[in-house]
């Protein structure tokens, strides 16, 4: 079975610092990657998505995440943040069957705190 | 669109008691997905459905869940007898891409059981 690891479990930052958040899968074949996002008290928003092609993804807010094949890894950037992107990050993961949807598979998440 | 609607938004009930959770995935989607999440266990998948027919539910934590798609714009999960520690968020989740599988979230239910 695949799973996924977020390294960062709470992260500070100021605001206009950058940001990166990385996300390690474990899985050998084909698979689609996820970033959601949860601002407080919210649902799961799908901030970008990886399937084929270009690995550097851009998604919605100024957030773009590079997968890189031979280190499992599907790191979350931007260059600069904002107080309103405080939020849980969550990446996800799911094998790429091309027969059927399957359930993905979710970090633990990184809280983000932007400070003013 | 809509997009994924779940009800109640939240629900507070007794231990022992039946709770019942509902979910309309978004109009035209053929995946359907129940996750929970806690503090210490994450976001898990529960259980999911393709065309309405239950594929995988070993995420199914014990014989009190039970989950029902009897159309494709409805499903159901029930939990009976409810415990406290089944207290959670659960979130519905629809997908129109069985391939690429990119999964739209419902607001979630907040369940306390007490």
């Amino acid at each position: 079975a695949q799973s996924v690891s977020q390294h960062n479990h709470h992260v500070i930052l100021s605001e206009a610092a950058s940001l990166e958040l990385g996300c390690n899968y474990s899985y050998g074949g084909t698979v689609n990657l996820f970033w959601y996002v949860q601002y407080p008290g919210q649902h799961l928003q799908l901030l970008l998505k990886y399937f084929s092609g270009d690995p550097l993804v851009k998604g919605i807010k100024g957030f773009e995440a590079e997968f890189i094949k031979s280190k499992f890894s599907f790191n979350l950037r931007k260059p600069s943040v904002q107080w309103s992107d405080t939020a849980e990050y969550f990446c996800a993961v799911n094998p790429y069957s091309g027969g059927g949807a399957d359930g993905l598979t979710f970090g633990k998440g990184t809280h983000l705190i932007i400070q003013p | 669109d809509a997009g994924v609607i779940q009800s109640p938004r939240h629900e507070v009930t007794e231990m022992g008691q039946e709770v019942t959770l509902r979910c309309k995935p978004i109009s035209g989607h053929n995946s359907l997905f129940w996750y929970r999440q806690t503090m210490m266990r994450g976001l898990e998948l529960l259980i999911y459905f393709n065309n309405n027919v239950p594929i995988d539910d070993s995420g199914m934590p014990e014989d009190r869940f039970s989950a029902k798609m009897p159309n494709a714009s409805f499903s159901t999960l029930k939990i009976q007898p409810s415990e406290p520690r089944d207290s959670a968020v659960y979130f519905c989740a629809s997908s129109g891409d069985r391939a690429r599988n990119e999964q739209f979230f419902g607001p979630g239910t907040r369940l306390t059981v007490l």
